[in-house]
């Protein structure tokens, strides 16, 4: 069966400090990958999204960036923090080539800037 | 883009109560989803539902896409039950790319 891993869990960064978060699926081929970000606890809001290696997706301008250096591995990155990119990051991925199948999610990383 | 829109938005429940949870969409879509976060914020598949009536034990859905509405109805309600549930719905060629909805907050008392 598939199965999604993200880590860490939880993160504390000061502010201007780099970033790297990390997703990984496991038990399927060339699945689609996104990155969401939840705020204040209500509504997800996607920020990349991934459809092959090397492919990436930008839909919110921002202080982050994604990459894909492998099938089922997706990262989320920054060079220098800021308070506003605090908040919850899931990972999810989903059946690809296209979009009519179900997303499945990560556990998350909470991520507090100082 | 499409526009999501669930009520209520919060939601007070007596355990055995049942209820049911509305989600509006604006265009026609190719993927809706429901989800509850738990309090520890994981999101739970609920059901993968771009048309048609699903049941999963005390839960079903209905989505009618052709009036582009979707219900979430809960059934003899338990406390495990309280958390948020999101709608969100991908339409055309967005592959798959989720818009959520706002959520609605239930919770369940004893």
């Amino acid at each position: 069966s598939q199965t999604i891993h993200q880590w860490p869990a939880t993160l504390v960064q000061p502010v201007g400090s780099p970033l790297s978060l990390e997703c990984t699926v496991e038990g399927t081929s060339n699945p689609n990958l996104y990155w969401y970000r939840q705020a204040a606890g209500r509504g997800l809001q996607l920020l990349f999204y991934s459809v092959g290696i090397g492919q990436i997706s930008s839909e919110v301008p921002q202080n982050l960036s994604a990459s894909r250096p492998q099938d089922r591995q997706f990262i989320l990155s920054s060079k220098k923090l800021l308070l506003s990119d605090s908040g919850f990051y899931l990972c999810a991925w989903s059946v690809g080539p296209g979009g009519n199948q179900p997303q499945h999610f990560g556990d998350g990383t909470r991520l507090s800037i100082l | 883009g499409i526009q999501v829109e669930q009520s209520p938005p919060d939601l007070i429940l007596q355990e055995g109560a049942n209820s049911t949870l509305r989600c509006n969409f604006s265009d026609s879509v190719n993927n809706l989803q429901w989800f509850h976060q738990n309090p520890w914020g994981q999101l739970i598949n609920l059901f993968y539902i771009p048309s048609g009536t699903k049941q999963n034990g005390r839960l079903s859905a209905t989505t009618v896409a052709t009036e582009r509405y979707s219900l979430l109805y809960i059934s003899s309600s338990q406390t495990t039950d309280s958390g948020v549930y999101f709608c969100a719905v991908s339409g055309g060629t967005s592959y798959g790319k989720l818009t959520f909805g706002q959520g609605t907050i239930l919770t369940v008392h004893p």
